[in-house]
């Protein structure tokens, strides 16, 4: 079983809706985590970092930690069809080292 | 502008060749690390460096060899290629302590 689990989509919806995408972890020593979003043939983009449990939002993004459940969810409000891209989870246990990566999800919205 | 760079942006390679993929960043971060991306794998770790002079193995490290001689660049070096080395690899570079990582636009390698 891997570190991190992550649905491979693809997610596919439609303009304006609302979407969830997440990610479960079994290594209850991940502290810090982090969603990068990546174009086709582009790298990752770091979009959103958590520090611990708890919500953060920034603009159409909300990204939410439940360490209890070791589960964490990356929110998007008004969905663009640019934000059509492969969405990763990343997490570790010291502040920017040594990431696990999940499989990433691929969204694709639809205009 | 300020970020990392890959070079080359894509390259196919003889099995049995060696090859060098460079990476060079000018935010003066401390730590810098490569990963390759397969498909069904997502993204995993070969080597890292959290400082010049350093250098660490990661998930994946067989095949493939680092050096860190300063703070902005850090090469990836695979002696004798082989198939299984094909791969889209990311360079990428963080502050320790810092926010999170930051990557390259990748190199795309391809094996025959």
């Amino acid at each position: 079983q891997k570190e991190v689990e992550q649905d491979p989509g693809p997610l596919s919806v439609p303009e304006g809706a609302i979407v969830s995408l997440n990610c479960t972890y079994s290594n209850s020593a991940f502290q810090y985590f982090m969603w990068y979003r990546q174009y086709s043939r582009k790298g990752p983009e770091l979009l959103m970092y958590t520090y611990s449990s708890g919500n953060k939002e920034d603009g159409r993004f909300t990204a939410q930690v439940d360490k209890s459940s070791k589960y964490i969810s990356l929110f998007i409000r008004d969905s663009q069809p640019s934000d059509s891209a492969t969405y990763l989870c990343a997490m570790s246990g010291n502040a920017g080292n040594m990431l696990t990566f999940g499989g990433g999800t691929r969204l694709m919205v639809k205009p | 502008i300020a970020g990392i760079t890959q070079a080359p942006t894509s390259q196919i390679l003889a099995a049995g060749r060696r090859m060098t993929l460079r990476c060079t960043q000018d935010m003066r971060h401390n730590a810098m690390y490569w990963y390759r991306q397969d498909l069904g794998l997502g993204l995993r770790l070969i080597h890292y460096s959290n400082t010049a002079g350093t250098t660490g193995k990661g998930e994946v490290p067989d095949g493939y060899s680092v050096s860190r001689a300063n703070t902005d660049d850090f090469p990836l070096t695979l002696a004798s290629a082989v198939p299984s080395q094909t791969s889209v690899y990311f360079c990428a570079s963080s502050d320790l302590g810092a926010k999170g990582q930051f990557f390259g636009p990748g190199t795309r390698l391809t094996v025959l």
